[in-house]
Parts: structure tokens; sequence; C-alpha cells
């Protein structure tokens, strides 16, 4: 099994400030999903980079896809307090299943 | 309409009893899935089941029994609880893309198991 690691571990920020968040492993995704969980909910996909050196832009939230597929960043512009969650990668690792990273958790203050 | 539910939200039990919870998905998929999140926040995979087949099974203990009566829900009883079973669990489907690559997840609102 992908072992993924998000960085940083958590993340505490003023409203307007940016910010970026990472994810890695020593081995080639086939492809990656960003997930963002608010308290008391489920996680919620937020994106999917399958191609090397993909960026898909949600909104205020950039992501970007490394050129070799072994790394992936997250960046929010103008963070705002309703942007405050739990934010995981996850590979999808063989048949039928997902792996999932040990997560950032980002709180923005107003 | 809730696309995934799980009941219930909210468990509080003694060390040795059995419990179930309960998960229904109405999107259609044909996997669903359980998860448990520690209190660090890491979710781990437990169970997969694709048309009521029983796919992966991690090291879990085998206090630990799905149970899939049709594709549309997944259960989850627990025999014995141990201290370290309280957690969040979070049940969640998925329609396959293809072989060996996962779909987008859908996940339940999560229960949270407390063993005192």
């Amino acid at each position: 099994t992908q072992l993924l690691e998000q960085s940083p571990q958590f993340l505490s920020i003023q409203e307007g400030e940016n910010l970026t968040v990472y994810c890695n492993s020593s081995s080639v995704f086939s492809s990656l999903q960003w997930y963002r969980q608010e308290p008391g909910e489920g996680p919620v996909l937020l994106v999917t980079v399958v191609t090397g050196g993909e960026v898909k832009k949600l909104k205020r939230l950039t992501f970007q896809f490394g050129d070799a597929r072994k790394d992936s960043s997250l960046h929010i512009t103008a963070a705002q307090p309703g942007d405050t969650g739990l934010y995981l990668c996850a590979e999808s690792s063989g048949y039928s299943t997902l792996t999932f990273g040990k997560g950032t958790m980002l709180l923005v203050s107003p | 309409d809730t696309a995934v539910s799980q009941t219930p939200k909210y468990l509080v039990t003694q060390m040795g009893n059995d419990k179930s919870i309960k998960c229904e998905q109405n999107l259609g998929h044909d996997t669903m899935y359980w998860y448990k999140q520690d209190s660090k926040k890491f979710l781990k995979i437990m169970f997969s089941y694709n048309n009521k087949e029983l796919i992966i099974n991690e090291t879990v203990p085998n206090r630990f029994s799905p149970k899939s009566p049709d594709k549309a829900h997944l259960n989850l009883h627990i025999n014995s609880l141990e201290l370290g079973d309280s957690a969040v669990y979070f049940c969640a489907s998925s329609q396959e893309r293809h072989r060996g690559n996962t779909g987008e997840l859908f996940f339940g609102e999560g229960s949270r198991l407390t063993v005192l």
C-alpha cells in the first residue's frame, strides 16, 4: 500500500492569507483525489487529478499534480473562515479502494 | 434526499457489548465501504463490498463483521467492544470508473462510537 505524506499537519491562519498544502509519495500515483472534511461531516470530493503537470482551479482553490505524478499541492488564495476543515488527499491504490493521507487541518480565523 | 445515510450518528456503550451501525445509499452505486477515523483524524479502510461481495478486508479484528443484504446496504456489526474501538466510522459508496481506478467516494455523516 502506497504511503501518502501530507504537510503541514496543522495550519492556523488569518482570513485573507494565502496557503499551500502538500501531498507526496515515493511511488507514482495512478490518480489523486482531494477531499475536504468539515467538523461533524464526512469528506467531500473537491477534485480529481489524473495527468502529470495538470492544474485545476476551483474558485480560490488551485490544485497541481506534479509532472512525475508523485506529488500534488493545493493552494488557497485569500482564505476565508468557510475554508476551515481537514484537507485529505487520496490515491486509488488498487481494485475498489482509496488510501488516504493523514490530512492537513486548516483553521482560518476571522 | 441524503445520498449515503448511516445510523446511529452517536453511540455510547460499555466495553464488552455488541453493537451495529447501519448504512444505506440511494445513488445506485455498486461498491460500498467502511472506513474508521481515529482521534488523529486518520481515515483507514476497513472493508469494501462490490455488489454484495466482500472485496477488501483489511487487518481488522474478526469482532467486526460487515453484512451486505443488497448492494444499497452495508451494515457493520461489532462484537465484544473494546476501548480502542472508539472512533468515527464512515460508510461510503462509489461507482467504480474502471478496474483499478476508484471513482469519487460519497461519504455518510459518520457514526461516532464511544466505548466506556
